[in-house]
């Protein structure tokens, strides 16, 4: 059974350039959810999305944007990009049923930096 | 609000001793779900134990035990027989049943010495 798949792994950007970032989940899950890794804050939730609809959000500026496809596989955006977001961005897949335990998992990450 | 504190920021323990990770919670929600994540350098945050706040025994997944004090709102990891691959970071999470944000720790690096 495949795990989670995010795609690109490391890239670089230049500041006021965008970003799109890809997750492709477990089969059979429906929800993704998206997290932001940095020194300084930790790791703070982004936002979820479960059947192609935002299902929860996080603190984070306008700039950060996501959807979510038929097929489940999510993108995230970040417009306007700032020194600030360099960062490690997870996904994580799960079910989407609310109660279902520990069955949340993680992608490899890709790091962002931005020059 | 809910919140994770980890107050051991690094930890050096010997190859082959036994290692707590201590970790601490806030929630007024009866039902919630607590994780422990390990991070290598690769950043892949790899599952490693999960305890469910009406769960009656403490979780174990191999050398990972999840040591549940449900009146002191503690749930330290204990880590058997630590080997070198160990090393790295782990989180402690929660997440609230009901919602499928999880809430992390700041986190505790461990380092495994030969």
């Amino acid at each position: 059974k495949a795990g989670v798949t995010q795609t690109p792994r490391y890239l670089i950007k230049t500041r006021g350039q965008q970003v799109t970032l890809s997750c492709s989940p477990i089969s059979g899950h429906r929800s993704v959810s998206w997290y932001q890794q940095t020194p300084g804050q930790g790791l703070q939730f982004l936002f979820e999305y479960f059947s192609e609809t935002q299902r929860n959000k996080g603190n984070f500026p306008g700039r950060f944007s996501g959807r979510q496809f038929s097929n489940s596989r999510s993108e995230m955006n970040v417009s306007t990009l700032e020194l600030g977001d360099s960062a490690l961005y997870l996904c994580a897949s799960s079910p989407g049923q609310r109660n279902s335990g520990n069955t949340i998992y993680f992608g490899e990450g890709s790091w962002l930096t931005v020059v | 609000a809910q919140k994770i504190t980890q107050t051991q920021p690094g930890m050096f323990v010997q190859e082959k001793e036994a290692v707590t990770l201590d970790c601490t919670y806030d929630t007024s929600d009866p039902s919630y779900g607590l994780f422990w994540y390990k991070q290598p350098s690769s950043g892949e945050m790899i599952f490693l134990i999960y305890q469910g706040s009406y769960d009656q025994q403490n979780a174990t997944e191999g050398r990972y035990s999840l040591n549940f004090q449900k009146a002191r709102k503690s749930a330290n990891l204990v880590i058997s027989a630590s080997q070198l691959g160990d090393s790295a970071m782990y989180f402690c999470a929660m997440r609230l049943l009901g919602d499928d944000k999880i809430i992390f720790g700041k986190g505790t690096r461990l380092h495994i010495l030969p």
